[in-house]
């Protein structure tokens, strides 16, 4: 298995609304990551985890809460947003972070009524 | 500062002529830089990667790249441009000495003229 997966592919949620982005990797590898990616921009790094702790938060807002229950399962629970935090959302992983490639999942295309 | 800088935001070639897609980056140690596309809505997937051994990289659908450290590029080139290549292409680097990131440049959309 050599994919990282992503679940929902769309999804849709009101301002007041709580969900959760899931992507999981049975790649054996030992860092995750976000990334969120505005129309026709590149993708902008939101979280890094290492072998199952949070070693980078660029400056996220705190209604993007990640969560690394294990080393396959990377969340994202999202509450309070905002229209402009509709985007594409990326997980990807890599053997250690940033040494090997980071292979990255199809996204989950956020949109924010 | 930004660390990967991709020149032209669109560049067009025709189908069967060469492409090349511009990338230099900025650091005093040579990072490792990789070259992703992304089709439409789509996630992202690598093309190549340089690691600090071979200078030329070659890539999957007939891409490659060449690191030159003097002139700080890692220029993406394909032969013959073919219809499905049509895609945004990225160029990313990843700073070891600072932390563990990968940072990508803004992005070259390519079209290819039939």
């Amino acid at each position: 298995d050599t994919e990282v997966t992503q679940t929902p592919k769309h999804l849709v949620m009101g301002m007041t609304n709580k969900k959760s982005l899931k992507c999981e990797q049975h790649m054996g590898h030992r860092a995750m990551y976000w990334y969120k990616q505005k129309a026709k921009k590149p993708p902008e790094l939101m979280f890094v985890y290492s072998y199952e702790k949070l070693s980078i938060n660029e400056s996220v807002p705190s209604r993007f809460s990640p969560e690394c229950p294990n080393s396959s399962l990377l969340n994202l629970h999202l509450h309070a947003l905002q229209p402009e935090d509709s985007a594409l959302y990326l997980c990807a992983s890599s053997q250690d972070a940033g040494l090997a490639r980071p292979f990255f999942g199809p996204g989950t295309r956020l949109t924010v009524l | 500062a930004q660390s990967v800088t991709q020149l032209g935001s669109h560049v067009s070639v025709s189908e069967g002529a060469l492409v090349l897609l511009r990338c230099n980056y900025s650091s005093s140690v040579p990072p490792y830089l990789f070259w992703y596309v992304q089709y439409p809505n789509q996630g992202l997937q690598l093309l190549l990667k340089y690691t600090s051994a071979a200078t030329l990289v070659k890539g999957i659908n007939g891409f490659e790249a060449e690191f030159k450290k003097s002139e700080t590029s890692f220029h993406l080139t394909k032969p013959s441009a073919h219809m499905s290549d049509a895609a945004e292409y990225f160029c990313a680097v990843n700073l070891l000495y600072r932390d563990d990131k990968i940072i990508f440049g803004k992005g070259t959309r390519l079209h290819i003229l039939p």
